[in-house]
C-alpha cells in the first residue's frame, strides 16, 4: 500500500492563477479531507468528503473547491489563487465516517503565491 | 466552538530527561483525542487514540493519558530522535478533526 500520495510536492504560482493539488489513497477508505498548515495556526479543516459523490466545507473553504468522483481520488482545486493561500496543505483518508477512526495524512504539497 | 490547546509551544530538553506535553480542550461530546508526530517537511504520523477519561496508551518511550479536561503525552528518557512536534486533535462530530497549535520537542545529546 502507498497510503496517502499527493502531488506535487512544492508549488508555485503567480496570484489569480488555479491549479489542482492532486490527493489519492489506495487504502479504500470512505473518508478523506483537506487541511492547511500555517505557521502559529495548526491544521486547519478545508473540506471534507464521507464518501463518492459526497463532500462538505471545513473551517476555511473559502476559494477552494473538491470533488469526489471515485474513492481514491479528492482533489482540491484553487479557482484564483492569492497570496493568503500560500500554506502547506495536507490530504487525510480514514475508513470510518461515524467512529472515531484514525486519519492517515499524505506527505503535503508546499505551494507559494506570488 | 471546540478549542484545542497546547502547552508549551517549545520545550527542549537533555537526552534522558523525561518531561511531559499538555493538550488542554473544550468539546460539548468528545469521540476521540488523537496524539500525532510531525517531522519537519512531512506530514504528521498518527501515535495514539484515546477515547474515554482514564485511558492510557504506550509506545516505546511515549505514553499518553486523558482527563475529561486535558490530554498529557508523557516522555521518559528521550532520545535525539524523538525530536518532532507533537500535534492534539479531538474530534466531535464525524471524523472532523479541530487541532492544537503544537509542540515542537527537541531533545539535545
Amino acid at each position: 500500500n502507498a497510503g496517502v500520495t499527493q502531488t506535487p510536492k512544492f508549488q508555485v504560482l503567480k496570484t489569480g492563477q488555479s491549479m489542482t493539488l492532486q490527493c489519492a489513497q489506495d487504502m479504500n477508505h470512505e473518508y478523506m479531507s483537506w487541511y492547511r498548515q500555517d505557521p502559529g495556526m495548526g491544521l486547519r479543516l478545508i473540506h471534507y468528503s464521507v464518501g463518492a459523490g459526497i463532500t462538505d466545507q471545513g473551517e476555511v473553504p473559502n476559494g477552494y473547491n473538491v470533488s469526489r468522483s471515485t474513492t481514491e481520488d479528492f482533489p482540491l482545486r484553487l479557482l484564483s489563487a492569492a497570496p493568503s493561500q500560500t500554506s502547506v496543505y495536507f490530504c487525510a483518508s480514514s475508513y470510518s465516517k461515524g467512529l472515531a477512526d484514525t486519519q492517515y495524512f499524505g506527505p503535503g504539497t508546499r505551494l507559494t503565491v506570488l | 466552538e471546540d478549542q484545542v490547546t497546547q502547552s508549551p509551544e517549545a520545550l527542549r530538553l537533555q537526552e534522558g530527561e523525561s518531561s511531559s506535553l499538555n493538550c488542554s480542550y473544550t468539546v460539548s461530546g468528545l469521540r476521540g483525542l488523537f496524539w500525532y508526530r510531525q517531522d519537519p517537511g512531512k506530514g504528521p504520523e498518527f501515535l495514539f487514540t484515546l477515547y474515554s477519561a482514564g485511558e492510557e496508551k504506550e509506545k516505546e518511550r511515549l505514553k499518553a493519558t486523558l482527563t475529561k479536561k486535558e490530554s498529557f503525552l508523557h516522555i521518559t528518557a528521550p532520545k535525539p530522535e524523538d525530536s518532532a512536534t507533537y500535534l492534539c486533535a479531538v474530534q466531535e462530530g464525524a471524523q472532523k478533526l479541530v487541532f492544537g497549535q503544537g509542540t515542537r520537542l527537541t531533545i539535545n545529546p
